[in-house]
């Protein structure tokens, strides 16, 4: 079956540097993209990834190896707007997007 | 670029009665667009998928005739819930992907969603 596997909350500290890992099993690959979620609100793009490496976008990075089924999302600087859901979704061989579960990051002063 | 907006953002309906929620890609063309429901402290569901000009296809569980989807051009899908009941309660989302071969061919740009509480 297909899977995407994030830890489902992590806190940090404002201004600290924090790093969202998620890992997938799915039908073939086609990109992975991370999407930010406020409570309450629709998600919003961040990144996406279809080649090994680091994509850097500001303060917010995504890293991708497709060898090992693994990405992360990098949040440096952080701010208390940052608090939000972190969605990972991977683009299967059918281009349908398989989401994870999304990981709640808490932001403490 | 690349926004999606959702009408309405809120909605209150009676039980059995019926409910259209717009999708409509504002700035680009959406040969695609998605249909989500999420409940609360849960992950997005995708409910169908949306291609302009042919039938929907659905997600295996969510029903066909009571969630209605037509995409009738690039740049507007409508959801309609059908004799909504309580359970149908939920935050409605859409998104829309662009052509193939423009700069956001493959990425899904979200609406706002739509607040559905049926009573």
């Amino acid at each position: 079956g297909q899977n995407i596997d994030q830890p489902t909350e992590m806190t940090a500290t404002e201004g600290a540097i924090v790093q969202i890992n998620c890992t997938y099993q799915t039908s073939g690959f086609n990109g992975l993209f991370w999407y930010q979620q406020h409570a309450g609100e629709a998600p919003t793009f961040l990144s996406y990834n279809v080649l090994d490496g680091l994509e850097e976008k500001g303060r917010f990075s995504s890293f991708l190896s497709r060898s090992k089924g693994y990405s992360y999302l990098l949040l440096k600087e952080l701010q208390m707007k940052d608090s939000a859901s972190y969605l990972c979704a991977v683009m299967d061989s059918n281009y349908q997007l398989i989401w994870g579960a999304g990981t709640k990051l808490i932001i403490k002063p | 670029g690349a926004v999606v907006s959702q009408h309405p953002s809120w909605v209150i309906c009676k039980s059995g009665t019926s409910v259209k929620i717009e999708c409509r890609s504002l700035d680009f063309q959406a040969t695609t667009m998605f249909w989500y429901r999420q409940f609360p402290k849960q992950s997005l569901m995708l409910m169908a998928t949306s291609n302009e000009g042919s039938k929907a296809t659905y997600e295996q569980g969510v029903e066909k005739d009571k969630f209605l989807i037509n995409h009738a051009s690039l740049t507007l899908s409508t959801l309609t819930v059908t004799s909504a009941h309580p359970e149908d309660s939920s935050f409605y989302i859409c998104s829309a992907k662009g052509l193939a071969g423009g700069p956001i061919e493959e990425t899904q740009y979200f609406g706002p969603g739509t607040r559905l509480l049926v009573l």
